[in-house]
């Protein structure tokens, strides 16, 4: 009851298109994080979002909440080559965070 | 200055071998935690440690056995490696407060079995 999934495992974009990953879990989540990890790199924290429906933007990038909070989504506008890595989204449950299974974001300039 | 410092950053060793991984936070966090990243990008969370305490053992081999001596140190000790313990292991740390808190992670450490 605690896996979070995301889809899809895999996207591979042209610079400038649009790229969205989503995140669904089975169980009412009380919140959701989102996380980039570049080539290489760690996970590093974007944003939270807590409440249902929650919409929050960061530039080109939109976060969504499910009504239902079973749901998020991560939406990236006119796609650029630094926005390659992996995206997590991940949630907590009291003394841990479960990390959702991935997107693999890989961009062509 | 590294909020979350993890050493080594590589770290190759034969089978059958023991070996320590480092973790230091610098940012007060009561709450810590290790992750295993396998070849396909999971992360999978290992231990969570709150204020030198072990919280959770997401049913980890015993030969891993963690040590916090105090709440900015969580230190990892791996016994009679096997090559399935190739990964890469992060550390992570988060600040009070149960349920709305991000977590900060080290740079990770690649492990390779060989």
């Amino acid at each position: 009851g605690q896996q979070v999934m995301q889809i899809p495992q895999y996207q591979h974009v042209q610079e400038g298109e649009d790229f969205t990953t989503y995140c669904n879990s089975s169980t009412t989540l009380s919140n959701i994080q989102w996380y980039k990890q570049r080539p290489g790199g760690h996970p590093v924290f974007l944003i939270q979002l807590v409440k249902s429906g929650e919409v929050k933007k960061q530039k080109r990038l939109t976060f969504q909440f499910g009504e239902a909070k079973k749901n998020s989504s991560l939406h990236i506008t006119a796609t650029q080559t630094t926005d390659v890595g992996t995206y997590f989204c991940a949630r907590r449950n009291t003394d841990k965070l479960i990390f959702g299974t991935g997107t693999r974001l890989q961009v062509f300039p | 200055d590294t909020a979350v410092s993890q050493t080594p950053k590589y770290l190759v060793t034969q089978m059958g071998n023991d070996k320590s991984i480092k973790c230091e936070q610098n940012l007060g966090h009561d709450t810590m935690y290790w992750y295993k990243q396998d070849s396909k990008k999971f992360l999978k969370i290992m231990f969570s440690y709150n204020n030198k305490e072990l919280i959770i053992n997401e049913t980890v081999p015993n030969r891993f056995s963690p040590k916090s001596p105090d709440k900015a140190h969580l230190n990892l000790h791996i016994n009679s490696l096997e090559l399935g313990d190739s990964a890469v292991y992060f550390c992570a740390s988060s600040p009070p407060g149960r349920l709305n808190t991000e977590a900060f992670f080290g740079q990770g450490t690649r492990l390779t079995v060989v």
